[in-house]
């Protein structure tokens, strides 16, 4: 059975450049989610839908990022514009309803933007 | 507030036992999750405790104590594909769909 998948795995832009990554979570799999990750730390949760409903957005930058999850399957991740403290690893997890009764959050290898 | 702690580095020999120690204060609890982090990859499950006690799983075990906010992650017959970050997770209760990840421990094992 595939696994979560991201593309791109890596990207570089300039800043004020806009950047966007794509995510197919595991199949009959709801629940998605973004995740940041900067260098030596622990992913940080930006959103997470469950079916095409964004349940969990606290921690997304609005002003510059912006998700979309149509249909309930893919979604993508958008920066728009990109700034230098952008450059980390996003991380495209998704489970089965949620994390609830134990469910594992599996997470895809993650795109690597470098902002210049 | 909601705060995991995790040593930063560890080091270790091949062949040896480690133990990699986990605080945690939340708001709410419902489940500790570990996940191994090998450089340039995505973070794997390795164990989840949502009771006391010890989860073992092979080479792996997991243990909890939910009164004292403490999980450790044991890595018996270290190998030196094990050098890796190791990664706490605790779930929040009020929002069950929510994994807050402490910054992990970074663990080299040597021959």
């Amino acid at each position: 059975e595939a696994g979560v998948v991201q593309s791109p795995r890596y990207k570089i832009i300039e800043k004020k450049q806009p950047v966007a990554f794509w995510c197919n979570p595991i199949s009959g799999h709801n629940t998605l989610y973004w995740y940041r990750q900067n260098l030596g730390q622990g992913p940080e949760l930006l959103i997470r839908y469950e079916n095409e409903e964004a349940v969990d957005d606290s921690q997304l930058p609005k002003d510059r990022f912006s998700a979309e999850r149509l249909k309930g399957v893919d979604s993508t991740l958008k920066i728009q514009p990109a700034e230098l403290g952008d450059s980390a690893v996003y991380l495209c997890a998704s489970s089965l309803r949620g994390a609830s009764s134990g469910n594992t959050i599996y997470f895809g290898e993650g795109s690597w933007l470098t902002v210049v | 507030g909601q705060n995991i702690d995790q040593p930063t580095e560890m080091t270790a020999t091949e062949g040896a036992i480690v133990q990699i120690n986990c605080t945690y204060q939340t708001s709410g609890f419902n489940g500790l999750f570990w996940y191994q982090q090998h450089a340039g990859e995505a973070p794997t499950f390795l164990s989840y405790n949502v009771l006391d006690g010890l989860e073992e799983k092979g080479r792996f075990s997991s243990f909890l104590s939910r009164s004292k906010g403490y999980s450790y992650l044991l890595l018996k017959e270290l190998q030196m594909k094990d050098s890796a970050s190791y990664l706490c997770a605790v779930r929040d209760r009020r929002n069950t769909d929510k994994l807050i990840f402490g910054t992990g421990t970074r663990l080299q094992v040597f021959p």
